[in-house]
């Protein structure tokens, strides 16, 4: 069964500095897809950025961009130019090819700090 | 826009009894699921359904039952609720076919004494 690890349970960053996210996760699938999910307080889920397995150029929406690392399955999140909205819950997720199911990682809680 | 509506907000129970929480998306989805959130145990999935009719187990199905009572709407019945069972609960929606954005609803708080 496909895994998503998220070694990181808690992380901070002053306001207007940047912050990486790790995800790593295991599969044998060449065909998948990963996502980025934000969970702020208001518990809604909002999807940050996605990933296509079979495209090697990165995926990037605004502040938000990803560091997909294919051989080493890494998918980490970087978010530059920090603001206090950004502070939430941060869901790694991992869909195979060919599959509705979505799997996540544990969390990662983030702090923005002003 | 409502999205995905999950009702209730918040509920308690006793152990023992039973409840269903109901969620409901306006988007012409064909696949959803449901998921609990636990303290650091992000999201697991429950059941799903990938289309109107068809209903499959997800990574923790047990002490659960699902309804997909038609396109629209997505059923999770506790029929003899466990404190063990305490956790927030989500649904979500998708077009279906790997790779789609899901939509969420904003979760039911279901504590059980």
């Amino acid at each position: 069964a496909q895994t998503v690890t998220q070694s990181q349970p808690e992380m901070s960053v002053q306001e207007a500095e940047t912050v990486t996210l790790s995800c790593t996760y295991d599969t044998s699938e060449s065909d998948y897809y990963l996502f980025w999910y934000k969970q702020p307080p208001s518990r809604q889920m909002i999807l940050v950025i996605r990933q296509e397995a079979y495209k090697q150029q990165n995926a990037t929406e605004n502040r938000f961009s990803v560091n997909f690392q294919k051989a080493a399955k890494s998918f980490s999140l970087k978010i530059s130019d920090s603001q206090l909205g950004d502070a939430a819950m941060y869901f790694c997720a991992y869909s195979q090819g060919g599959s509705e199911k979505l799997v996540f990682g544990k969390g990662t809680k983030l702090t923005v700090n002003p | 826009n409502a999205g995905v509506t999950q009702t209730p907000k918040f509920q308690v129970l006793k152990t023992g009894q039973s409840m269903t929480l109901q969620c409901a998306q306006d988007m012409n989805h064909n696949s959803m699921y449901w998921y609990r959130q636990d303290p650091g145990m992000g999201l697991r999935l429950i059941y799903y359904s990938a289309s109107e009719g068809t209903t499959d187990k997800g990574e923790v199905p047990n002490g659960y039952n699902v309804s997909r009572l038609n396109k629209r709407e997505f059923s999770l019945r506790l029929e003899s609720a466990a404190p063990s069972q305490t956790s927030v609960y989500f649904c979500a929606s998708n077009w279906g076919g790997a790779g789609t954005e899901a939509f969420f609803g904003q979760g039911t708080r279901l504590t059980v004494v």
